[in-house]
């Protein structure tokens, strides 16, 4: 059965660390990893990840794929307030089917 | 930046009606998608739609769910005949091209069964 497991579930940081958000998958046919923030309603875009090893950034998020050990990572330095939500990483295959994981809840205190 | 849009934002419904969940991706999108999240849990994939039929769907989107494009411009989901268990927040969300493009998602539909 597909699956995305993502980890922790919940993690509560001061402002100003660094955070790294886990995602592992198993998925058939698999073609691309997308990681979403979602605060109060709809999920949004951050990134989407294809191929192994190259890292894609976005201000102080940053995000890589492992193909080959079936994880990705969600980096995010000098973390705010506004950072505050939860982040879902999903798996898109090639069949046009998306998976998505439990999430993680960052809580970023003041 | 254009958008999906999702009417109504809050539907109620006794249960046993049927509800139609209307979306409007953007205009030059192809690939159109229905997720549910139920309270407090994940993102579930219901279903994905191109050239006017569905291209794949999940265990979830059984014989009461169906899904239409009426008119060329809105995405409909429809549920015939609701359980309590429909109750959730449902989300739309529609792609450019191919898969190498991200889905944007609308702001959801919380439908509420009693």
């Amino acid at each position: 059965e597909d699956k995305v497991v993502q980890s922790p579930l919940s993690l509560v940081v001061h402002e100003g660390d660094t955070v790294t958000l886990n995602c592992s998958y198993e998925v058939t046919n698999f073609r691309s990893l997308l990681w979403y923030k979602q605060e109060k309603k709809a999920p949004t875009f951050l990134f989407m990840l294809t191929s192994s090893g190259i890292e894609k950034k976005s201000g102080r998020l940053s995000s890589i794929l492992d193909k080959k050990e079936l994880f990705s990572i969600l980096n995010i330095t000098a973390t705010q307030t506004g950072d505050s939500a939860i982040y879902l990483c999903a798996s898109h295959n090639r069949d046009d089917k998306i998976i998505f994981g439990k999430g993680t809840r960052l809580h970023i205190l003041p | 930046e254009p958008e999906v849009t999702q009417t109504p934002s809050h539907q109620v419904t006794q249960m046993g009606q049927e509800v139609i969940l209307r979306c409007v991706p953007i205009s030059n999108h192809l690939y159109f998608y229905w997720y549910r999240q139920i309270l407090g849990q994940k993102v579930e994939f219901l279903v994905s739609f191109y050239n006017n039929e569905i291209s794949e769907k999940s265990e979830i989107f059984d014989d009461q769910f169906s899904v239409e494009r009426p008119d060329g411009s809105n995405f409909t989901l429809k549920i015939r005949s609701t359980k309590l268990e429909d109750s959730a927040m449902y989300f739309c969300a529609s792609s450019n091209t191919d898969h190498n493009q991200p889905q944007h998602f609308g702001d959801g539909t919380r439908l509420s069964i009693l």
